[in-house]
């Protein structure tokens, strides 16, 4: 397995306001994603951290409202754009790092106020 | 449309009898499968794993079926024990990537003393 680390564990930002969240992994790995887990639902992909190059996004998410650096194999940026109370979620940065078998980090609970 | 569904939303179970956590498929191209437990403010941690040419995997307490005939897996907990009391997500890919793995919305399970 991989060991993730995630800052901030948790913020409460004001609306129109962006942060960015931090993941560090403990080795180098090929393929890094970024989740979301909103309140009471399942957990959503929203884009690919390529190293090197732009992210892929999926459908319903866009580099301008979520922007991702990945600058090597073991660390990755998401910035939430443009807050709004929609975005209060739990974001989860993870790894591929045996098999097909993802791991996760601890999260950022964001709240938008 | 939702291709991994976990009908039931909650589940409580005595200490010491077993749990059994049930998630459905609709993709027949799905070919690994893994369960996910998540603690409150934390991110999911892997428990484990089966591949599509296993009907069972067992890690200690911990045991996975699937019936592929019926696009169903299971997760049996025995023991329960009140540390297992968390959310479980299923999840189930067809390829490698997280743009090809697909979770369903979690069971919560409480484990009575």
């Amino acid at each position: 397995s991989a060991v993730i680390s995630q800052k901030p564990s948790r913020d409460i930002c004001q609306r129109g306001t962006s942060l960015t969240i931090q993941c560090q992994v403990d080795s180098q790995v090929t393929m890094m994603f970024w989740y979301r887990q909103q309140p009471g639902q399942s957990l959503t992909l929203i884009a690919t951290a390529n190293q090197g190059s732009e992210a892929t996004y999926e459908s319903g998410f866009v580099i301008d409202k979520f922007p991702i650096s990945r600058p090597n194999l073991t660390f990755s940026t998401l910035t939430v754009s443009n807050m709004s109370p929609e975005d209060s979620s739990i974001y989860l940065c993870s790894v591929v790092a045996s098999g097909n078998t993802i791991y996760f980090g601890e999260g950022s609970w964001l709240t938008v106020v | 449309d939702q291709q991994v569904k976990q009908n039931s939303p909650s589940l409580s179970v005595q200490e010491g009898r077993i749990s059994i956590l049930n998630c459905d498929y609709t993709n027949s191209m799905f070919d690994y499968f893994l369960w996910y437990k998540k603690y409150p403010a934390e991110g999911p941690t892997f428990l484990i794993s089966i591949s599509s040419i296993k009907d069972k995997n067992e890690d200690g307490r911990f045991t996975v079926f699937l019936n592929k005939s019926a696009k169903h897996l299971s997760l049996h907990i025995v023991p329960s024990q009140p540390g297992d009391s968390a959310v479980y997500f299923c999840a189930a890919s067809a390829g490698t990537g997280a743009n090809n793995l697909f979770f369903g919305t979690g069971t919560r399970l409480t484990v009575i003393p």
